[in-house]
């Protein structure tokens, strides 16, 4: 099956500062979503991005699917921030199962 | 809508014990999936349906484990008998699986579960 990995798997900021979060996955994708995990547990969706770039306030998504990698940009970040970001895609063919990678788990201290 | 709603949110129970989790999908969403998470293994798909049928249950580890959705509001995982080895949360999913609204995936907020 597709392989998504998520890199890096741990990060520590300081309030304020910026961060990017990397996912590649190895095959084509129909769907590429970013979820973030609060420290209870709440999986919450963040960006559905097969392809191209959106923003929501401080916090943006690029995906470029003929080189299989998403990014996500925080900026200025901020305690609550802190959780674990995952990647999930939906491998191309018709099949809506989504695969999660690993995930991110960031921190950020005040 | 209210969202993807779980229950129990968290239950402790013994070796050997059945348990049963809940999952009521939004409203109108096609798809429904259970997963696991666990330290050790992220998360994992164990089974999804489409319109209340099984597609895909190659992700349920044994078969003390198993799944059904009797109609389009109503899902169970249960483990028979359970082992402390199942501790993890378990987390339901849905969506509409239509690519021209987003294919959005809308979670639960699991249910912890302990086996001791």
């Amino acid at each position: 099956g597709i392989q998504v990995e998520q890199s890096p798997p741990d990060l520590i900021l300081q309030e304020g500062a910026n961060s990017t979060l990397r996912c590649n996955f190895s095959d084509s994708v129909n769907n590429l979503q970013w979820f973030h995990q609060n420290p209870w547990g709440q999986l919450i969706n963040l960006f559905y991005i097969p392809s191209g770039t959106k923003q929501n306030g401080r916090l943006s998504a690029t995906t470029v699917a003929t080189e299989r990698y998403s990014l996500l940009y925080i900026s200025s970040s901020q305690t609550t921030d802190s959780g674990v970001y995952f990647c999930a895609v939906e491998p191309a063919g018709g099949s809506y199962i989504p695969t999660f990678g690993r995930g991110t788990s960031l921190i950020v201290h005040p | 809508d209210a969202g993807v709603i779980q229950s129990p949110r968290h239950e402790v129970t013994e070796m050997g014990q059945e348990v049963t989790l809940r999952c009521k999908p939004i409203s109108g969403h096609d798809y429904l999936f259970w997963y696991r998470q666990t330290m050790m293994r992220g998360l994992e798909l164990l089974i999804y349906f489409n319109n209340n049928v099984p597609i895909d249950d190659s992700g349920m580890p044994e078969d003390r484990f198993s799944a059904k959705m009797p109609n389009a509001s109503f899902s169970t995982l249960k483990i028979q008998p359970s082992e402390p080895r199942d501790s993890a949360v378990y987390f339901c999913a849905s969506n509409s699986g239509e690519l021209i609204s987003g294919n959005t995936i809308y979670f639960g907020e699991g249910s912890w579960l302990t086996v001791v």
